[in-house]
């Protein structure tokens, strides 16, 4: 089994300051964890994925994410926000097959980032 | 690029009428899914297609059929739509195999409004 627990419903910085999106997980396999970002109106972009390599995952745009497997956590980071960051951010877990398996995706709630001038 | 699309932005329907949509890809993908996505609930999986003629129900398959005839194409099939169907609905394509780590290709999204 496994879960994803976005902290943030909503989170509201000004432009140029940090971001930090919160994001935990559980998952009975080692898992795969990504972070996809949907801007108004449009599908769902890959920011950045976790697959057992490096644990500082550096994405587009500037973002990164740490995956901490003691806090279960994979938290998404951004030093400077800009206003195209605005958007909704979904933090993703998928267990982490070999072969042709299909992994299943689950999502987390989201998180509306807001970014004020 | 991965290119995923879908036959509609916006749709809207009336109770009862059946309803589809559908989706394309252009990268010869193994695996096709749609979703549907609600405010606060965030994506929930309806049903999916790992090869042509396959498919597989997600977690929310009640009321939705599909349809895969061929590899590119990916149909959801609202048999008599219902009010509670109201959402977006997003489809995604991934390849299979080990490289992929699951990593998921997502179309533009259908709105769908039934009055």
């Amino acid at each position: 089994a496994q879960s994803v627990t976005q902290l943030d419903s909503h989170v509201s910085v000004s432009e140029g300051t940090p971001v930090l999106l919160r994001c935990n997980y559980s998952s009975s396999y080692s898992p795969s964890l990504f972070w996809y970002v949907q801007h108004p109106n449009k599908g769902l972009q890959l920011l950045l994925k976790y697959t057992s390599a490096a644990t500082l995952v550096k994405g587009i745009n500037g973002f990164e994410a740490e995956f901490k497997k003691s806090e279960t956590s994979f938290h998404l980071t951004k030093p400077s926000a800009h206003m195209s960051d605005a958007a909704e951010y979904f933090c993703v877990v998928s267990p982490r097959l070999s072969g042709t398996s299909y992994g299943k995706l689950t999502f987390g709630q989201g998180t509306i980032l807001t970014v004020h001038p | 690029d991965v290119k995923v699309t879908q036959s509609s932005r916006y749709l809207v329907k009336r109770t009862g009428e059946k309803v589809f949509l559908e989706c394309v890809q252009d990268m010869d993908h193994e695996n096709m899914f749609w979703y549907r996505q609600d405010p606060g609930l965030g994506l929930r999986l309806i049903y999916f297609s790992y090869d042509v003629k396959m498919k597989e129900k997600g977690d929310i398959p009640e009321g939705y059929s599909v349809s895969r005839e061929k590899k590119e194409r990916f149909s959801l099939i609202l048999e008599s739509a219902s009010t509670n169907q109201t959402s977006m609905y997003l489809c995604a394509s991934s390849p299979l195999g080990a490289g992929s780590y699951n990593e998921q290709f997502f179309g533009p999204g259908t709105r769908l409004t039934v009055l």
